[in-house]
């Protein structure tokens, strides 16, 4: 999707482990994002990053943590606090606009 | 604090007819407002925005919006439907000056039927 690539496409995870989920681009884009998307409830932003080694907290961070040390990528670990990790996952570029991921589906097992 | 309601959570609409999909928004000044389209497990994709100007904003696949500043709409049209173009359409809208916090709607899912 333009640049930015999400992997993997599924992920399964059993309960208590923490998984991460990958985001790479190669727009040299600063400012980066990750969404989760439940049914019904829209997308809602988790983390985003405006700058290399440093980034926000969004509406719901519990349960989640980010870092990024590198310009071209914006991991998301998703930790055995997050009661429900159970969504879709997507990362987002911004410049002058939202560029997105094809996301990851997480399922818990 | 700014917010999207999306109204209706599935339009149904015969190919070859008028659609529309509802936004409304509340944001402090003067708003950034945006329509998204998403198909199965993909990631949203970009329709058209309004910033300024032009209360009618044309975008891609033949869709239109139109910023109402009094009723604080921006309400998805295609004068005529295809059966591609159902998916999931979001709306969403950023403070004035941009800035790049956008808040999505809950999303409505667009049927189009033969």
């Amino acid at each position: 999707d333009g640049g930015i690539t999400q992997s993997p496409k599924y992920l399964f995870r059993k309960e208590g482990q923490n998984v991460t989920l990958s985001c790479e681009q190669n727009l040299n884009h600063d400012a980066m994002y990750w969404y989760r998307q439940d049914p019904g409830q829209g997308l809602r932003l988790i983390y985003y990053s405006q700058i290399v080694n440093d980034f926000q907290k969004g509406d719901i961070a519990e349960g989640y943590s980010v870092s990024r040390e590198k310009k071209e990528s914006f991991p998301l670990t998703v930790t055995s606090a997050q009661k429900n990790p159970t969504a879709f996952y997507l990362c987002a570029l911004y410049s002058r606009g939202y560029t997105f991921g094809s996301g990851t589906r997480l399922t818990v097992v | 604090a700014q917010s999207v309601a999306q109204p209706e959570d599935q339009v149904n609409v015969a190919e070859g007819n008028p659609l529309t999909v509802k936004c409304t928004y509340s944001v402090s000044g003067n708003p950034y407002l945006f329509w998204y389209v998403q198909y199965p497990n993909r990631g949203l994709q970009f329709l058209l925005k309004y910033i300024t100007g032009d209360n009618l904003v044309k975008g891609s696949y033949g869709f239109e919006a139109e910023f109402n500043k009094s009723q604080t709409s921006f309400h998805l049209k295609k004068p005529s439907a295809l059966v591609s173009d159902s998916a999931l359409y979001f709306c969403a809208v950023s403070p004035t000056g941009g800035g790049n916090k956008l808040t999505f709607g809950t999303g409505t899912q667009l049927k189009v039927e033969l």
